[in-house]
């Protein structure tokens, strides 16, 4: 079954704590992606990576961290220095710029 | 900088009456656009791109350049339309993808 991997469901974490969340693809996408989804503010990229060993910052970087060292796996860490980390993230996985990101079911995030 | 804007947040229609979601873009170069759906319960998912210039489930989305605008269109809404809609943008080079704010779509009976 292919497909695009979120893990685990929902997490909390204390205030001071690091977490990661995990993000498995089956689909040999070079291209993945980390977004934050927040009631009015849409999807917001927080890291992309096109190839293995490489990754960007995306537009709210500041307090996560990635890793890129398998092509099926892009896991996101989310830090102490991340102010306000409550949130739902969506990992994605595309072949190509133009074609299409296929998304993971995503993890909601509660800060405790 | 690449940006997406979606003016309207929130959008409520009559089934039957003609639905348009507005996206405006702001990209130096040839942007690559597409419409992504979310349906309750559901996996994000890609609705349809500028360059098949096709229509998926009775919508159309045409690109203009001058007003540098990507409007998605559907004569007649059904219910199941119902779901919140997102416009997105990537470069020609590089895989950088960009999402708009949203528009959450309520179709009434």
């Amino acid at each position: 079954d292919g497909g695009i991997t979120q893990s685990p469901k929902y997490l909390f974490r204390k205030e001071g704590q690091n977490v990661t969340l995990s993000c498995e693809q089956n689909l040999n996408h070079d291209a993945m992606y980390w977004y934050r989804q927040d009631p009015g503010q849409g999807l917001r990229l927080i890291y992309y990576s096109q190839i293995v060993n490489d990754f960007q910052k995306g537009d709210i970087a500041e307090g996560y961290s990635v890793s890129r060292e398998k092509k099926e796996s892009f896991p996101l860490t989310v830090t102490s220095a991340q102010k306000n980390p409550t949130a739902f993230y969506l990992c994605a996985s595309s072949q190509q710029r133009t074609t299409e990101a296929f998304f993971g079911q995503g993890t909601r995030l509660t800060v405790v | 900088a690449q940006r997406v804007t979606q003016p309207e947040k929130l959008l409520s229609v009559f089934k039957g009456a003609p639905v348009e979601l507005k996206c405006n873009y702001s990209y130096s170069g040839s942007p690559e656009l597409f419409w992504y759906v979310q349906y309750s319960r559901q996996r994000l998912q890609l609705l349809l791109r500028h360059i098949s210039r096709e229509s998926i489930k009775g919508f159309t989305a045409d690109l203009n350049k001058g007003e540098t605008s990507f409007h998605l269109k559907k004569p007649f809404a059904q219910e199941e339309d119902s779901a919140m809609y997102y416009c997105a943008l990537t470069q020609t080079s590089g895989s950088r993808l960009t999402f708009g704010e949203g528009t959450q779509l309520t179709v009434n009976p």
